[in-house]
């Protein structure tokens, strides 16, 4: 079975400092792997994803990842952060290529909040 | 192009009623999931629809249920309400790939369910 871990639940930046948000999976083969972000009272928007390749990815909003398998993990990371970026995010397996259709496990997810 | 939207975005129940939401997806994707998420449980797989057909399951008992239309568009079924079925209600959909492999989810707005 697949499963995902965020072990932090919050954190804080100050607003242009960067960031880093762990996410690390456990699944036997070659996860399919996404970010996503949730602001409140809204659904979830994609940031970046990694199927196969480049093992850093680039997102949108200036985000990227990096997929490193030796460690399991998928970290989210940005050079400077904006107010505008305080929101939730989640990271999420999926079962690839193995034929287990769209069924995605998330992790817990990080609330980032920004200091002006 | 218009992204996954959900009907009702609000909707409060009391005990023991059913409910049925509604979804519909990016137009010509075919497959559509369903999550449920709640601040005690996070976000959970509750099922996946494709070409009209469950695909996947997640650990839900038999009061939550599911169908996809010809048209792509699904419906989910909660019946006989609890308490711990308050949440919200999110629905993604995916393009159509061979083999059943994972893809890329959008995720609509999402329905908040209340139950009183």
């Amino acid at each position: 079975a697949q499963s995902v871990t965020q072990p932090d639940i919050h954190i804080t930046v100050s607003e242009g400092a960067s960031l880093e948000l762990r996410c690390n999976y456990s699944y036997g083969a070659t996860p399919y792997l996404f970010w996503y972000v949730q602001s409140p009272g809204q659904g979830l928007q994609l940031l970046l994803k990694y199927f196969s390749g480049d093992t850093l990815v680039q997102g949108i909003k200036g985000f990227e990842a990096e997929f490193k398998r030796s460690q399991s993990s998928f970290n989210l990371r940005k050079p400077s952060v904006h107010w505008s970026d305080a929101a939730e995010y989640f990271c999420a397996v999926g079962a690839g290529v193995t034929g287990g259709g769209n069924k995605l496990t998330f992790g817990t997810g990080t609330q980032l909040k920004v200091e002006l | 192009k218009a992204g996954v939207t959900q009907t009702p975005r609000y909707l409060i129940k009391t005990r023991g009623q059913q409910v049925t939401l509604s979804c519909s997806p990016i137009s010509g994707h075919r497959s559509v999931s369903w999550y449920q998420q709640t601040p005690g449980q996070g976000l959970q797989f509750l099922f996946e629809y494709f070409s009209e057909t469950q695909r996947n399951k997640g650990n839900f008992p038999g009061r939550f249920s599911g169908r996809q239309f010809s048209n792509s568009r699904s419906e989910m079924n909660v019946s006989t309400l609890e308490l711990g079925d308050s949440a919200l209600y999110l629905c993604a959909s995916s393009p159509p790939l061979a083999g059943g492999s994972t893809d890329t989810q959008y995720f609509g707005p999402g329905t908040r369910l209340t139950v009183l």
